[in-house]
């Protein structure tokens, strides 16, 4: 089983400054089963991020990922007051067997 | 437009047993494999296994083993997911979820306690 560890566990930033998330797998996998999701207190997680670099439909092009093999990164250019949220890492694909979450980053206001 | 409605919160006894569904619309129900999610109370999201509409298949999180049973009605275009032997630990909002690639659509959750 693939195991997920993301870092920082929390990153106090301010509006404007820009966001890097990391995201490291025990094992190397293919890119194209690496997902981010945002997720705001009392609302289901959303889709940001699949195939370690497309935007979902409707995401800003503030919002990009990259990455390969075991270490992926989601950056968020310029923050919003609006993306101060938690962020997952989701390692996916039945080939992977699972869809393992990281623990997740805290994305909070300075 | 995608829609994945679930069913209202549960309060259920240690022991007990759970099952919530996942009513979906807005796309043809056998395309995606349904997900469900599991998340404690100010901690993070945990699979705990799939359904493939289409033929029924089901692949679970090694820690639910035993424990949850996910299941699919093409009739209805819902899908299940049942949880037994509750504990307190299993206190959490479950969600159900699809996508071709990564979950693109999520249900909007169900709250299930736990309690004596």
């Amino acid at each position: 089983e693939i195991v997920l560890t993301q870092s920082p566990g929390t990153l106090s930033l301010s509006p404007g400054e820009r966001a890097t998330l990391s995201c490291r797998a025990s094992q190397s996998f293919s890119s194209s089963y690496l997902a981010w999701y945002q997720q705001k207190p009392g609302q289901a997680p959303r889709l940001l991020i699949y195939g370690a670099s497309s935007r979902a439909t409707g995401i800003p092009d503030r919002f990009s990922g990259s990455g390969s093999g075991t270490d992926f990164t989601l950056t968020i250019s310029r923050l919003e007051p609006e993306d101060f949220a938690v962020y997952y890492c989701q390692q996916y694909g039945r080939s992977l067997s699972g869809f393992t979450f990281g623990p997740g980053t805290k994305v909070d206001i300075k | 437009e995608v829609q994945l409605v679930q069913s209202g919160a549960e309060v259920k006894k240690p022991g007990a047993t759970v099952k919530i569904s996942c009513k979906v619309s807005g796309y043809t129900f056998t395309d995606y494999n349904m997900h469900w999610v599991q998340q404690a109370p100010g901690k993070g999201l945990e699979w705990m296994g799939l359904v493939d509409p289409e033929d029924g298949e089901t692949i679970y999180a090694e820690k639910f083993q035993g424990r949850v049973t996910i299941t699919a009605d093409t009739s209805t275009d819902t899908t299940y997911m049942e949880l037994s032997s509750l504990r307190s630990e299993d206190t959490a909002v479950y969600y159900c979820a699809t996508g071709w690639s990564g979950f693109f659509y999520w249900g909007q959750g169900t709250l299930v306690t736990v309690s004596s």
